[in-house]
């Protein structure tokens, strides 16, 4: 049974680049969250998606972008990224039904230079 | 929006004794409270996790405590081992465990040998 994967693992940018990260969720869940962790802080809630629909939305601006596919796999889009843009960014799924726990992918880390 | 408070920011033990994180959340709605571990470059995993309606849980060597009256709540480990060395985090959510998640700043716990 596969876990929270995520892709790719690691990713260089430049400021004012664009860039997308990829999650496909734990087999039987249906909810992506993404979160973001800065070195030596706690993961910060981006969104979440359910049902295809972003359901909430942390204290990110609104170059923070997502989607979620029919098959619940999910894409986070990040565009003129910022040097503080650079952190790991976690993706988390869980399952509505019985209210399942978040369980987290490795994550992506982002640097910007 | 919620806040959570963690403490000690860094626990050193011996091997063989107990450990305890605490936290303090700002969100009186808050209903479930994970606890995660992650060790270094690796994704948090999900340890343990209560919810508003019972006071204590175990599982093993670990145990969680809720206060909802203080709004706090606290990781108990016992007998350490130096395999139980990692970052911890414990977070809160007010609308169970499909909701987002606020998570403390984490605890760098090292086991002695």
């Amino acid at each position: 049974d596969a876990g929270v994967t995520q892709s790719p693992t690691h990713l260089i940018k430049t400021r004012g680049q664009q860039v997308t990260l990829r999650c496909s969720p734990k087999s039987g869940h249906d909810t992506v969250s993404w979160y973001q962790q800065a070195l030596g802080q706690g993961p910060q809630f981006i969104f979440q998606y359910y049902e295809e629909e972003e359901r909430q939305r942390g204290n990110f601006p609104d170059r923070f972008s997502g989607h979620q596919f029919p098959n619940y796999s999910s894409e986070l889009n990040v565009n003129a990224l910022l040097l503080g843009d650079s952190a790991l960014y976690l993706c988390a799924s869980s399952a509505r039904t019985g209210e399942q726990p978040q369980h987290f992918g490795d994550g992506t880390r982002l640097s910007i230079l | 929006g919620e806040n959570v408070e963690q403490h000690p920011s860094t626990l050193s033990v011996q091997e063989g004794d107990s450990a305890v994180i605490k936290c303090t959340y700002s969100d009186s709605a808050s209903n479930y409270f994970p606890w995660y571990k992650q060790e270094l470059g690796k994704r948090p995993q999900l340890i343990i996790d209560i919810r508003s309606n019972v006071g204590e849980k175990k599982d093993q060597r670990i145990a969680v405590t809720l206060n909802k009256t203080a709004k706090h709540f606290s990781l108990h480990i016992t007998e350490t081992q130096p395999e139980d060395s990692a970052v911890y985090f414990c977070a809160a959510s007010p609308g169970g465990s499909n909701y987002k998640l606020t998570f403390g700043k984490g605890t760098l716990l090292t086991v002695n040998p």
